[in-house]
């Protein structure tokens, strides 16, 4: 039984430009969670995903979107990247129709600004 | 007040040394996570818990509900255990939200 799987696992990104990243969540699991983790802080809470809907926002700009597909596997992108954009990206899977029991994290994206 | 608190933020011991590290939170709970951080690193996960202890290993982990309080520990540490630990908690409720702790710092020593 796969856990959560993200891609890719490190990139490196000229600012201004702009990245996707991929989650893929745990089987059995219908909502994603992505977080961001700036060197030497605790993650913190982006977007969550639902039924191919955002449900909840943390405090970051637009430049931050996401996607929910059919499949449950979802995508971040962020436009117009900037320097401070530099972070790991979390992405942790859990199920809201069974229970709310068990959050799976992945091992994250490392995307380096430049 | 941070509903996540974890102590020590930085720990320095000796190869060998038995190891704790500490979480309390402030708010009603599902599970409670410890995560595995290594520098430059990605996330791994090292135990969920609703009740009671588990053990892995070298690490156990337990935690008391009514304390709002969870310890990991770790048993003859090892330099390869230098590493971020991070504690973080499910809500609960109808959105499940997660919350991490800032986490703390393990430096072992050979």
């Amino acid at each position: 039984d796969a856990g959560v799987t993200q891609s890719p696992t490190h990139l490196i990104k000229t600012r201004g430009q702009q990245v996707t990243l991929r989650c893929s969540p745990k089987s059995g699991h219908d909502t994603v969670s992505w977080y961001q983790q700036a060197l030497g802080q605790g993650p913190q809470f982006i977007f969550q995903y639902y039924e191919e809907e955002e449900r909840q926002r943390g405090n970051f700009p637009d430049r931050f979107s996401g996607h929910q597909f059919p499949n449950y596997s979802s995508e971040l992108n962020v436009n117009a990247l900037l320097l401070g954009d530099s972070a790991l990206y979390l992405c942790a899977s859990s199920s809201l129709t069974a229970n709310h029991y068990g959050y799976t994290f992945g091992s994250g994206t490392r995307l380096t600004v430049v | 007040k941070n509903e996540v608190e974890q102590s020590p933020q930085n720990l320095t011991a000796q190869e060998g040394e038995f190891i704790t590290i500490n979480c309390s939170y402030s708010v009603g709970i599902s599970a409670l996570h410890w995560l595995q951080q290594h520098p430059g690193g990605g996330i791994v996960s090292l135990f969920m818990l609703s009740s009671g202890k588990k053990k892995h290993g070298r690490l156990i982990a337990t935690i008391n509900i009514q304390e709002k309080h969870s310890s990991l520990h770790i048993t003859a540490s090892h330099p390869r255990d230098s590493a971020v630990y991070i504690c973080a908690v499910e809500k609960g409720g109808a959105t499940n939200k997660l919350i991490f702790g800032t986490g703390t710092l393990l430096a072992v020593q050979p």
